[in-house]
């Protein structure tokens, strides 16, 4: 069965530090792996995707991810964070099943201090 | 464009009473999705649609129906509302894509729902 793990809660950085957001899945198969955000009161946004090729994924708002096979993560990553970038991140992986379904992490709020 | 719409966006029940959450796209998406969203848990699915008059059960289906009558529409029906079902609701979709899906979802903006 697959899932994702999203081992830290909170994350707080400085504004224009780096930021790291961390995930690492189980999955048979093949990996489709996605990041999305929540700001406060909304639905989820797509930020990116790992379908396959470069293990450095980049997407919305300068964001990357970079797929690891061996360590199985899918870390999220900026390296200039703004306080605009405070939010709920979600990690997500898609099933293996005909139905393509995505499982979702339980989230990191992302807190970038002035 | 209003991509994905929920209404209403808040709703407070008693217990034992019932409602239906609707959920409408304008994007002619196949696949449709009920999500919830609870502190510390992420979202879990309840339950989807892969097309027009078929639905599917997700991982916490349970004291939660649907239907799909319409392909624009996805209705989540709560028919004896209960407190474990406080939290918030979120409806997708998705376009079918064939070999190039690869599963982006457009969310609504959630409606929250406390039964007390």
């Amino acid at each position: 069965a697959q899932s994702v793990a999203q081992p830290e809660d909170q994350v707080n950085v400085a504004e224009g530090n780096p930021l790291t957001v961390k995930c690492t899945y189980s999955v048979s198969g093949n990996p489709y792996l996605f990041w999305y955000v929540q700001y406060p009161n909304r639905g989820l946004q797509f930020l990116l995707k790992y379908i396959t090729g470069d293990n450095l994924v980049k997407g919305s708002y300068g964001f990357e991810a970079e797929f690891n096979k061996s360590q199985t993560s899918f870390h999220l990553k900026k390296p200039s964070a703004l306080v605009s970038d405070s939010a709920l991140y979600f990690c997500a992986v898609r099933d293996g099943t005909g139905a393509n379904n995505l499982f979702f992490g339980t989230g990191t709020r992302l807190t970038v201090i002035p | 464009n209003a991509g994905v719409t929920q209404t209403p966006k808040f709703r407070v029940l008693k217990t034992g009473q019932s409602m239906t959450l609707l959920c409408a796209q304008d994007m002619n998406h196949e696949y449709m999705y009920w999500y919830r969203q609870d502190p510390g848990m992420g979202l879990r699915l309840i339950h989807y649609s892969v097309g027009e008059g078929t639905t599917a059960k997700g991982e916490v289906p349970d004291g939660y129906n649907v239907s799909r009558l319409k392909k624009q529409n996805f209705l989540l029906g709560l028919e004896s509302a209960a407190p474990s079902q406080t939290s918030v609701y979120f409806c997708a979709s998705r376009g079918a894509g064939g070999t190039t899906n690869t599963g982006e979802l457009f969310f609504g903006e959630g409606s929250r729902l406390t039964v007390l």
